[in-house]
């Protein structure tokens, strides 16, 4: 079963508007919460991540929200541009069996 | 610096060959990683390597063997190819298993008819 559920699969956003992407997660172990981006022909890199202790991360126009009790957590895109259009990776990591769960993926296209 | 270095980028091959994919590091890394990307299904492990000399498999290692040459080189092998191991792959490799931060190559696609 997919431990870590991503949506939307794709996302169309215009230029210098909010992107969000969600990921719900079941497993309480894990423990640390990394944001991929991954441009076409190139492998992901990581581009945010959070720890459950917090609520909210910012760097730049990239914010991760995180809601423990729901098992849910988001990333935010602000001001999104044209550069921002690649496919993005929620992850989730457990430090006890050192074991890193991927997202499915969501393909977001920022349009002028 | 090359961080993540994955030959070859592109193979064709048919039904039953067999092939290495190579991987190589110069970060000084422990733990090493091959994942395949298909479409919806994200990043799925295939096999990992957390030091020199170790390999364990991760969620979908049937048809799959590993090697971990050196510290810096982990290699993917296919014995017998089959269609449904048409995908991208990714070598990946993190400071150690406790990290959850890879670097990732940039990806071998294979095509199996």
């Amino acid at each position: 079963q997919q431990q870590v559920k991503q949506s939307p699969q794709s996302l169309i956003v215009q230029k210098g508007g909010i992107s969000i992407i969600n990921c719900a997660y079941e497993n309480t172990a894990f423990d640390y919460f990394p944001w991929y981006q991954q441009f076409p022909g190139k492998g992901p890199a990581l581009l945010i991540a959070i720890r459950p202790d917090v609520s909210e991360k910012k760097e730049g126009r990239f914010t991760i929200s995180f809601n423990k009790s729901a098992k849910q957590f988001s990333l935010h895109i602000m001001d999104s541009q044209p550069g921002d259009s690649a496919t993005y990776f929620c992850a989730a990591f457990e430090q006890g069996n050192e074991k890193l769960t991927f997202g499915t993926g969501t393909r977001l296209t920022i349009i002028p | 610096n090359a961080g993540v270095t994955q030959t070859p980028k592109f193979q064709v091959l048919k039904t039953g060959q067999s092939m290495t994919l190579q991987c190589a590091q110069d970060m000084n890394h422990n733990s090493m990683y091959w994942y395949r990307q298909d479409p919806g299904m994200g990043l799925r492990l295939i096999y990992y390597s957390a030091s020199e000399g170790t390999t364990d498999k991760g969620e979908v290692p049937n048809g799959y063997n590993v090697s971990r040459l050196n510290k810096r080189e982990f290699s993917l092998r296919l014995e017998s190819a089959a269609p449904s191991q048409t995908s991208v792959y990714f070598c990946a490799s993190s400071e150690n298993r406790a990290s959850g931060e890879l670097f990732f190559g940039e990806g071998s696609r294979l095509t199996v008819l």
